[in-house]
């Protein structure tokens, strides 16, 4: 299994550009979800999705967007960028069906964005 | 927010100590979790303890959990360099969970 996979891992943007960050897993887990990481604020919950369809705001939603056409998939899109943007962005799942969704997390690699 | 918080915020300690590192969180919880982040890296679980659990082990790691304090702390015992990470709890919302701000621990060969 590759676990939870993102790309890109770097990625500079300007302001007002778009851009869809990818994540997916292959653990068949029905709960993913988006974090972003800044410094001396730990991790914020953006998005996350509790299944195929199913989807739900975070803590700091706005500015992001989410859909969840698949289980495996989970793709998080800036929709305008703006330099407060600018973070390490983390993928996560959790699972399988039966267990809570607040159980281990597994997590990406993340994505160093950069938005000037 | 629900974010919780770790005390210290940075630890530094020489190889083969003992390593505490403290979490207090907001409101009531089913489990709370640790995680480790290496430079640049993910995230990786570490343990979870579940809200009617008091205390866990997981080899060198040691969780304990007072509801009563809405309180936490990691102990990881006999340090290596290699434990040189920063450290966050994580506790449960209805649907996800809430990270605190870490503590960042050094390990000096």
């Amino acid at each position: 299994n590759a676990g939870v996979t993102q790309t890109p891992k770097f990625q500079v943007l300007k302001t007002g550009q778009s851009m869809t960050l990818q994540c997916a897993q292959d653990m068949n887990h029905e709960y993913m979800s988006w974090y972003r990481q800044d410094p001396g604020m730990g991790l914020r919950l953006i998005h996350y999705s509790v299944g195929a369809g199913i989807t739900d705001q975070g803590e700091v939603p706005n500015g992001y967007n989410v859909s969840r056409s698949t289980t495996e998939d989970f793709p998080l899109r800036l929709l305008s960028a703006a330099p407060s943007q600018t973070s390490v962005y983390f993928c996560a799942s959790s699972g399988p069906t039966g267990t809570s969704y607040t159980d281990t997390q597994y997590f990406g690699p993340g994505t160093r964005l950069t938005v000037l | 927010s629900q974010q919780g918080e770790e005390d210290p915020q940075a630890l530094s300690i020489q190889e083969g100590e003992n390593a505490t590192m403290n979490c207090s969180y907001k409101t009531s919880i089913n489990n709370l979790q640790w995680y480790r982040q290496n430079s640049g890296r993910g995230l990786v679980h570490l343990i979870l303890i579940r809200s009617n659990e008091r205390e866990k082990h997981s080899g060198r790691l040691r969780v304990t959990l007072d509801t009563s304090k809405k309180s936490s702390s990691l102990l990881i015992t006999a340090s290596r360099a290699a434990d040189t990470a920063s450290y966050f709890c994580a506790q449960t919302g209805a649907n996800n969970l809430f990270f605190g701000t870490g503590t960042r621990l050094t390990v000096i060969p």
